[in-house]
C-alpha cells in the first residue's frame, strides 16, 4: 500500500533561518504529491502540490520538488517567519479509474516552531 | 464563495451511541472525502463519495458509513461509538481532481 514518511518533530528554528522538512513516499503508481499546513485549531490548508516527476510546487515562499528517483518531496523555505509556526503534512494521492483522484495518504505531520 | 463547511463544530457522545456529522462542499465541487485525525497524528482516509456513491474506502470498519445527497453535501455516520473514535473528523471536497479543500472539522469526544 501507499505510505508517507516525514521527519519527526518538533522542529524549532529561529526567525529567518532556512527550513527543510523531509518527506519520502511509497506508492504503487504515479501519485501526485502535496504539502498541507494546519494552524492551531484549524483545518488543513493546501500549501503546494506537484503532479509529476521533476515538477516544483511553490507558494508563500515554500518550495518542494517531486523527485521520483529518490521518492522524495522535501519542503523548503529560505527564511522562515514566526507566522509559519504550524503543523506541516506531506501527502500523496493516486489517480482513479474515474478520472479523479483517490483519497489522500498523509504522513504523521511535522510540528514547526519558529522563535523570534 | 463559501469554502467547505462542517457541522457541528464539537460533539460529545457516550460509548455505544450513534453520531451523524455533516459537510457542505465548496461550490462547484462534486466529490467529498472524509478523514479521521487522532490527536497528534496525520489524517486517515475513511471514504470518498462521488455522484452519490461510495467510490473508495479506507481501512475503517462498517460502523462508519456515509451518504452523499444530490446537492453534493454529505453525511458521515458512526454507529456503536468506541472511546477510540474520539478524533477530529475532516471533510474535504474537490472538483473530481487532485486538489482537495478541507473544512474546519468536527471534534468528536466519546466518553
Amino acid at each position: 500500500g501507499n505510505s508517507v514518511t516525514q521527519m519527526e518533530g518538533p522542529v524549532t528554528l529561529s526567525e529567518e533561518a532556512f527550513l527543510t522538512i523531509n518527506c519520502t513516499y511509497t506508492a504503487t503508481g504515479y501519485p501526485s504529491l502535496f504539502w498541507y499546513v494546519q494552524y492551531p485549531g484549524e483545518g488543513l490548508q493546501l500549501l503546494l502540490k506537484a503532479t509529476k516527476a521533476d515538477d516544483k510546487g511553490s507558494n508563500k515562499g515554500f518550495e518542494a520538488t517531486y523527485r521520483k528517483e529518490t521518492t522524495s518531496f522535501h519542503l523548503e523555505k529560505g527564511s522562515v517567519q514566526v507566522s509559519d509556526s504550524a503543523v506541516y503534512f506531506c501527502a500523496l494521492s493516486e489517480p482513479n479509474s474515474g478520472g479523479g483522484a483517490d483519497g489522500l495518504t498523509f504522513g504523521k505531520g511535522t510540528h514547526l516552531i519558529i522563535q523570534p | 464563495d463559501a469554502g467547505v463547511t462542517q457541522s457541528p463544530t464539537h460533539l460529545i457522545k457516550t460509548r455505544g451511541q450513534q453520531v451523524t456529522l455533516r459537510c457542505s462542499p465548496k461550490s462547484g465541487h462534486d466529490t467529498v472525502s472524509w478523514y479521521q485525525q487522532a490527536l497528534g497524528q496525520g489524517p486517515q482516509f475513511i471514504f470518498q463519495y462521488y455522484e452519490e456513491e461510495e467510490r473508495q474506502r479506507g481501512n475503517f470498519p462498517d460502523r462508519f458509513s456515509g451518504h452523499q445527497f444530490p446537492n453534493y453535501s454529505s453525511e458521515l455516520n458512526v454507529n456503536a461509538l468506541l472511546l477510540g473514535d474520539s478524533a477530529l473528523y475532516l471533510c474535504a471536497s474537490s472538483p473530481n481532481s487532485y486538489e482537495q479543500y478541507f473544512g474546519p472539522g468536527t471534534r468528536l469526544t466519546v466518553t
